[in-house]
């Protein structure tokens, strides 16, 4: 069964626009919640996380929310970008660091239209 | 920076062959893990690994075994190639508590054909 969960496979949003990707997850013992953006053929790299214990969290153009009721978190892209066009994975952790590993979502396709 | 490489970009192997993916890490991080990713799929851990000579199972280990005799190398094997392994796959490391947030460092990526 899937604990994390992306949705929306594929996202189409205008350059300058705000991109939101949607990420839902069952288990509550997840306390750290990461996206990871993805280009074709390179490797996943990190991009903002965010801790149970936060409901926000903002770098630059990214900020991730988290709605632990709702089990729901976002991850919103303000102006989007064409260079933001990628895959987009969330990821969930369990406490005491990701010994062994993290929980991914399947991942949202970002496309940014000029 | 953390750099993780993996030793091959692009492979294709045939039916049957046995398959080596090298990864290494130079961070001396503990944890290393394998994942594959399929479209649509995401990404899946095959293997994992939080200390030299230990390995545990991830979610999909059928068909592959993982070998760590070094703390910075985590080798995955595919005895005997099908195509169904046909795949990205990803090799990605993390240091072990107290330092670890959970963030992985994923190398570049290996594209294994199975023809």
């Amino acid at each position: 069964d899937q604990q994390v969960k992306q949705n929306s496979p594929s996202l189409s949003v205008q350059e300058g626009r705000i991109s939101i990707l949607n990420c839902d997850y069952t288990n509550s013992m997840f306390d750290y919640f990461l996206w990871y953006k993805k280009y074709p053929a390179e490797g996943p790299t990190f991009l903002i996380s965010i801790s149970s214990i936060k409901d926000k969290n903002e770098d630059g153009r990214f900020t991730v929310f988290l709605n632990k009721s709702a089990k729901h978190l976002s991850l919103h892209i303000v102006p989007s970008q064409p260079g933001d066009s990628a895959v987009y994975f969330c990821a969930a952790s369990y406490p005491g660091g990701g010994a062994d590993g993290l929980t991914f979502g399947k991942g949202t396709h970002l496309i940014i239209q000029p | 920076d953390v750099k993780v490489t993996q030793s091959s970009r692009y492979l294709v192997k045939r039916t049957g062959e046995k398959v080596f993916l090298e990864c290494v890490q130079d961070m001396d991080h503990e944890n290393m893990f394998w994942y594959r990713q399929d479209p649509g799929l995401g990404l899946r851990l095959i293997y994992f690994s939080y200390d030299v000579k230990m390995k545990e199972k991830g979610d999909i280990p059928e068909g592959y075994s993982v070998s760590r005799e070094k703390k910075e190398r985590f080798s995955l094997i595919l005895e005997s190639a099908s195509t169904n392994q046909t795949s990205m796959y990803l090799c990605a490391s993390s240091p072990g508590t107290p330092q670890n947030t959970g963030e992985l460092f994923f190398g570049e990526g290996s594209r294994l054909t199975v023809l």
